[in-house]
């Protein structure tokens, strides 16, 4: 079985960077894109970025400036940083796991089959 | 604005069978992409519910389908039940897209 755990601090000063990493247990880490997605309190689910077991990575476009991610295979884990954090970025953050399949005319696609229970986190000073 | 739209929220009472649409945006992405549904229950991690339009992964009652047309997605959820309350997303991968995961602004389900 699958499990994914978010992990860091709760609680991170305006301006300063988010840290969080996801540890993965059960299963494979290759062949799968590694992501995080975020919700804002009563709000709706934003993507904020994917790496591959390789390293590669995909950021939102709207976050891409603020955002870094890396992974450590050795330890089955991934990581996200998100630096000059505002109070906006008040968040649950989820580490997800997709995995792929193709459609009918070849192209890959993408969904997230394993979630973390999530992590809030509060920005405020 | 999402490239998905749903409707912000849908009722129904105990029994009743229910539809949650997912439309895409021509403009932006083509018609030829496959949507997933997750099920979000309170306080709780999204969970999968139904990927490429229409495949349940293991465990998910078949009380749940899902249904895609050109552009237009659907969920839905037959004989509902009170545990079936929740917020529902619908979610693309489109790697044509600036932001190739997107999700639905989300629908919430209420049983009356």
């Amino acid at each position: 079985q699958v499990q994914l755990q978010e992990s860091g601090p709760g609680l991170v000063k305006p301006s300063e960077t988010l840290s969080l990493t996801c540890t993965v247990s059960g299963g494979s880490f290759s062949v799968y894109y590694w992501s995080w997605i975020r919700q804002p309190p009563g709000k709706g689910l934003e993507w904020i970025g994917s790496i591959f077991h390789s390293g590669s990575t995909n950021y939102n476009p709207s976050l891409k400036s603020r955002v870094s991610m890396s992974v450590d295979t050795s330890v089955n884990q991934f990581s996200l940083k998100l630096s000059s954090v505002t109070a906006a970025d008040t968040a649950t953050y989820y580490c997800a796991r997709a995995d792929h399949s193709y459609d009918s005319s070849g192209s890959r696609y993408y969904y997230f089959d394993y979630w973390g229970q999530g992590s809030l986190v509060s920005v405020s000073s | 604005q999402s490239v998905l739209t749903q409707p912000p929220s849908v009722s129904g009472a105990p029994g009743q069978r229910v539809t949650i649409s997912c439309i895409g945006s021509s403009s932006h992405i083509g018609a030829d992409f496959d949507v997933h549904w997750y099920q979000q229950l309170p306080g709780t991690a999204p969970k999968l519910l139904i990927y490429a339009n229409n495949v349940r992964p293991s465990g998910v009652p078949d009380r749940f389908s899902g249904s895609k047309s050109g552009t237009s997605a659907s969920l839905a959820i037959t004989g509902l039940q009170g545990e079936d309350e929740a917020d529902y997303y619908c979610q693309t991968y489109d790697s044509s897209l600036s932001d190739p995961w997107v999700f639905g602004g989300g629908t919430k389900l209420t049983v009356l």
